[in-house]
């Protein structure tokens, strides 16, 4: 059973145009993180959630927001999408810090035309 | 600010053949993590490390690290085309009391291709 899930797999918009990326998890975990993953590069952290308590990374644009309503759910907002934003965005979990595993969901794939 | 370094960045090898990837950081890591991220898919966990010297295998794979904790490498012997894939090491900076700090930081990969 999958135990990280992200929906759309394939997301396709307009430059400039809102989008919303959504992440949910069975695994009843305090921390889920977004990644930025372009083709044969890393996966780049944008921000995370420790329960209810957000933390950003320094570099990530403001373009990009995120909601944690609950444990289970996680959003990724991407307020103006830009031709260099087109990536893999993947959402992972762990059951407390970056000490632990993580569990990545399989990735929404966002093509900016 | 830390940086986590992994050799070479692509590997292509004959079935049968031995592959190794290494990672190497700036800082001292509290522990390191290696992940598999096949072709169109996402990474998936294989292993963490934590201690100084640490040597873990899993079947075919064997996992070190390096007794100050600034390195990592995982060697795949007699590779197969299952294989076929990209690894990553992750990892996270050891604070000066040996504690975690920060968040995990993952390295370029090393995309391994198996020929048949």
């Amino acid at each position: 059973d999958a135990m990280v899930i992200q929906n759309p797999r394939y997301q396709v918009t307009q430059f400039g145009k809102p989008v919303t990326l959504s992440c949910s998890q069975t695994l009843n975990h305090n921390v889920m993180y977004w990644y930025q993953q372009k083709s044969s590069q890393a996966p780049k952290l944008l921000f995370h959630y420790y329960d209810k308590d957000f933390n950003n990374e320094a570099d990530t644009p403001d373009n990009f927001q995120s909601r944690r309503p609950n444990t289970s759910f996680c959003f990724l907002d991407i307020r103006s999408p830009g031709l260099g934003d087109a990536a893999m965005y993947l959402c992972a979990t762990s059951r407390d810090g970056s000490t632990d595993t993580q569990y990545f969901g399989p990735g929404t794939r966002l093509t900016v035309l | 600010g830390q940086q986590v370094m992994q050799i070479p960045q692509y590997q292509h090898v004959q079935e049968g053949e031995d592959f190794t990837t290494y990672c190497n950081s700036s800082t001292t890591l509290s522990n390191i993590q290696w992940y598999k991220q096949r072709p169109g898919g996402h990474p998936v966990f294989l292993i963490q490390l934590v201690k100084s010297g640490e040597v873990k295998k899993q079947k075919r794979l064997t996992f070190q690290f390096g007794e100050a904790k600034k390195n990592s490498s995982l060697h795949i012997t007699a590779t197969q085309t299952t294989d076929v894939g990209t690894y990553f090491c992750a990892g996270q900076k050891e604070t000066d009391y040996g504690g975690s700090q920060g968040n995990l930081i993952f390295g370029k990969g090393t995309k391994l291709s198996v020929k048949p």
